[in-house]
């Protein structure tokens, strides 16, 4: 079946740097565009960055722009979300999800599979 | 960016009840608007996109319609599995947003 798993997350002090990771299993990874989504203790989700199918094109959150990078390995059908200058307001559950689409920007763009999340918390 | 409003925040409903949620998006997104059931500690499931196409496995018993900037997501008959936080999100334009969730509770 269909499955995102995230790992990397933990207790990070404010300015360092966390890397995650979605590993991907029962679909053909490289036909999808994916997303990384957060949602802050007892919040609401909010979309962190896309990248395309290819990973040609990335897009941010203006919250994360300059700090997170988006990247993934299709060859091992894994996500990965580089985080940098982390700051307390990044204390979340982060999420990796499908697009059903190919396109990083393509109207319509939803998410179809989610996975369990990885929990990240930012504190000195 | 475009916002995403949802109303109302959260009600009370009783099983067999129909219920409806309302979203509004701050500039025109045509029909592309998906809706999620998030229940506690689990992550969010994926119900309806382009506004009114259910995803495979859901049950008839939602229903979404809407186009432009008004949507609703309906429960047609409440039933106990369904109490959770539904969440709108358009697929319009990037950044992706979402609504700010309604959370649905026993009456």
């Amino acid at each position: 079946q269909v499955q995102l798993v995230e790992s990397g997350g933990g207790v990070v002090q404010p300015g360092r740097s966390l890397r995650l990771s979605c590993t991907t299993s029962g679909f053909t990874f490289r036909n999808n565009a994916m997303h990384w989504v957060r949602q802050a203790p007892g919040k609401g989700l909010e979309w962190v960055a896309v990248i395309s199918y290819d990973g040609s094109n990335k897009y941010y959150a203006d919250s994360v722009k300059g700090r997170f990078v988006i990247s993934r390995d299709n060859s091992k059908s894994t996500l990965n979300l580089q985080m940098d200058s982390l700051r307390a307001e990044d204390t979340a559950l982060y999420y990796c999800a499908r697009d059903p689409d190919i396109a990083a920007a393509g109207i319509g763009s939803a998410f179809d599979i989610w996975g369990q999340g990885t929990m990240v918390t930012v504190s000195s | 960016d475009i916002q995403m409003t949802q109303s109302p925040s959260s009600l009370s409903a009783s099983v067999g009840d129909r219920v409806t949620i309302t979203c509004r998006a701050s500039q025109s997104i045509s029909n592309y608007l998906n809706w999620y059931q998030q229940k506690p500690g689990k992550a969010p499931k994926f119900l309806i996109y382009a506004a009114s196409s259910l995803q495979s496995g859901v049950p008839s018993r939602f229903s979404g319609s809407g186009s432009g900037t008004d949507f609703t997501l309906t429960i047609s008959s409440l039933q106990p599995e369904d109490f959770a936080i539904y969440y709108c999100q358009q697929g319009y334009s990037i950044p992706r947003t979402f609504g700010q969730g309604t959370k649905v509770e026993i009456k």
